[in-house]
């Protein structure tokens, strides 16, 4: 079993739909909790910390359930420039350090 | 602010070769990351440098990787003999010391290393 598991997708919704993503991850004692989003052929980029209250950034709300060891994210009123691949991310503490895992992506299409 | 800078973007090369990735992490960060995206995987953890130091290298496939980062600034990722398999895209991130809690990383660009 993968210790981050994704649909890899691709979904594709109509402008202004709502979408979201699930991730689960394997490890109990995982720590801290992402989405990354990654554009065609660019670099990761931190979209937003997951937290188990709950976080909202505007269009964008991410859940962590802890007991069902799950994150999602949701994507209000998608714009184009949402498309893009969306990445679950988990930290274990390692050593003191948080060693980050990846899940392999969600892509996303947003269709005009 | 400059972010990290990775070099060369691309690099296409033989089996058996040698290729040496370098990438420049923002300045100040003391943790220096290498990951490596594979067709169709996860991007998958390498190592993880803290200073000049090693903290975890875990993830390094094989001793065919030989990662540096002399004097804690700017790394290098050999790889020597180059296999069929190490093709891939290899990505640098950094981020601020904060032993035991989480920092942003923050990713380069990335290198996509092609072996023929």
């Amino acid at each position: 079993r993968k210790e981050v598991e994704q649909d890899p997708g691709p979904f594709n919704v109509p402008e202004g739909a709502t979408v979201a993503f699930n991730c689960t991850y394997s490890n109990s004692a995982s720590q801290s909790f992402f989405w990354y989003r990654q554009d065609c052929r660019k670099e990761p980029k931190l979209l937003m910390s997951v937290y188990s209250s709950g976080n909202e950034d505007g269009r964008f709300t991410a859940q962590l359930n802890r007991a069902s060891q799950y994150i999602s994210l949701l994507i209000r009123d998608s714009k184009l420039s949402d498309s893009a691949t969306y990445l679950c991310v988990v930290t274990l503490n390692s050593g003191g350090y948080q060693k980050v895992t990846f899940g392999i992506g969600t892509k996303l299409q947003v269709i005009p | 602010e400059a972010g990290v800078t990775q070099f060369p973007s691309h690099s296409v090369i033989e089996k058996g070769q040698t290729v040496t990735l370098r990438c420049d992490p923002i300045s100040g960060h003391d943790n220096l990351y290498w990951y490596r995206r594979v067709m169709g995987k996860e991007i998958k953890f390498l190592l993880h440098f803290v200073k000049e130091s090693k903290q975890d290298e875990s993830g390094m496939p094989n001793n065919r990787f030989l990662a540096e980062r002399t004097g804690g600034t700017y790394s290098t990722l050999k790889v020597q003999p180059a296999e069929l398999e190490d093709s891939g895209v290899y990505f640098c991130a950094s981020s601020q010391l904060g032993q035991g809690a989480w920092n942003e990383q923050f990713f380069g660009p990335g290198t996509r290393l092609t072996v023929l």
